[in-house]
């Protein structure tokens, strides 16, 4: 079965950080570009970053350069985000998901990152 | 990267066919023919419904369609039914490995 599974979302404080992990089985891995997008509290989902399937390149939207970082291990087949400098309008849901071909086909559950003091 | 612009919400009967729009620039849904169409439930993940403006994935129903015209995209959802209920959201490849979400529209069927 393919699947994604994050983990790692917490309640954080502002200026805190925190690392998303993201386990992929089911597929090869190793042959696909992967993806964060979010779903804030009240608001449509956004796209976060993507990496491409080597992990040599990874792209993000504007308001996230300089304070995320995607990467992964495809050893591992994980997927990971490095979150820095998070603020409150962080909180939302983080899905980890398969970039297929300009379209995400393969999504996971979801993890909860709350910023608040 | 401004969010498409969709409707915040569409309603239609059970049997009846609802169509919702989504609007972007001449930089993503106008040049690019990679706008797909995701359904969400509440607490669930997305689902995808549409892919390559009108292309559907195997297992969703013919019910649902896309179309596109100039810089706006559309989902049409034919012969309504309760499980269709759900929030939609578009998106468009936006260039450069960069994508762009709709903000969302509920749909409620009466």
């Amino acid at each position: 079965e393919v699947q994604l599974v994050e983990s790692g979302g917490d309640l954080v404080q502002p200026g805190g950080s925190l690392r998303l992990s993201c386990a992929a089985s089911g597929f090869t891995f190793s042959g696909y570009m992967m993806a964060w997008v979010r779903l804030a509290p009240g608001k449509g989902l956004e796209w976060v970053a993507n990496i491409k399937n080597d992990g040599s390149e990874a792209y993000y939207v504007d308001s996230m350069k300089g304070r995320f970082s995607i990467s992964r291990d495809n050893a591992k087949n994980s997927l990971y985000l490095q979150m820095n400098s998070l603020r409150a309008e962080d909180t939302a849901v983080y899905y980890c998901a398969r970039d297929n071909n300009y379209k995400v086909d393969i999504w996971g559950q979801g993890t909860l990152v709350t910023v608040s003091s | 990267q401004s969010a498409l612009t969709q409707p915040p919400s569409a309603s239609g009967s059970p049997g009846q066919s609802v169509t919702i729009s989504c609007t972007g620039t001449s930089s993503d849904v106008g040049v690019h023919n990679y706008v797909s169409w995701y359904q969400q439930y509440p607490g669930k993940a997305p689902k995808l419904m549409i892919y390559e403006v009108s292309k559907r994935p195997s297992g969703v129903p013919d019910r649902f369609s896309g179309s596109k015209s100039g810089n706006t995209a559309s989902l049409t959802v034919s012969g309504l039914q309760a499980e269709d209920e759900a929030d939609y959201y578009c998106s468009s490849y936006a260039g450069r490995h960069t994508y762009v979400f709709g903000t969302g529209t509920q749909v409620t069927v009466l």
